[in-house]
């Protein structure tokens, strides 16, 4: 069945630092999504990449769609402690169904 | 109202009693998403509304949960005979309904099988 993979599942940096974690698919996608996740809290949508080779950005928060749509990035410079969550990726399933497949998510935390 | 909204936030249940999850999506939207989500992992998909109808509901577990939207607004999600492993916070989410649309997620109904 379809996976999203993410990698990797947990993230310790220092406050300050730069760090890029990453989605990978099994499949070709027609776009994918990035989602974050306070501690107790819901997953709030941060960005959507459609275009092969797309890059937005997002002030610290740069998002990258590889160029065959098979994987994404998530790069955050001088990461702040508001940083703090997990970060998913959601992909759309095949077949034309709307439902968005969730990634386990990378748990990100900072040392201040 | 300005968002998802679900309810109850919290509910403690015995384990094979009947639950009932509601959702009310932001007003518009048509699309209406349950998700569950277990601590430490990602919200895993139940079921999908465009409407009154379920567009897809390849993600329920069982024939105990079941899912409703009578007027293409609020949603009930309902569990019966509930089992320790129910135990998770549901999720509910609306999106416009158009390709490729964002969720919107409410704060979730925390469920919880003694």
């Amino acid at each position: 069945g379809q996976q999203v993979m993410q990698i990797p599942q947990y993230q310790h940096v220092q406050e300050g630092e730069d760090f890029t974690t990453y989605c990978n698919s099994s499949t070709t996608l027609s776009n994918i999504q990035w989602y974050k996740q306070r501690p107790g809290g819901h997953p709030v949508f941060l960005i959507q990449l459609v275009k092969s080779g797309e890059v937005k950005k997002q002030k610290r928060l740069t998002f990258q769609f590889g160029e065959a749509k098979k994987n994404s990035s998530l790069h955050i410079t001088a990461t702040q402690t508001t940083d703090v969550g997990t970060y998913f990726c959601a992909e759309p399933t095949q077949g034309g169904s709307e439902k968005l497949v969730f990634g386990k998510g990378m748990k990100l935390t900072v040392n201040p | 109202g300005a968002g998802v909204s679900q309810t109850p936030s919290n509910k403690v249940t015995e384990k094979g009693k009947y639950v009932e999850l509601r959702c009310d999506p932001i007003s518009g939207h048509t699309a209406l998403y349950w998700y569950r989500q277990s601590l430490g992992q990602g919200p895993e998909f139940l079921i999908y509304f465009q409407g009154t109808g379920a567009a897809d509901d390849s993600g329920l577990p069982n024939d105990r949960f079941f899912a409703v939207r009578p007027e293409g607004s609020v949603s009930t999600l309902k569990i019966q005979r509930t089992e320790r492993g129910d135990s998770a916070v549901y999720l509910c989410a609306s999106s416009p309904g158009t390709a490729y649309s964002p969720l919107h997620f409410g704060n979730g109904t925390r469920l919880t099988v003694t």
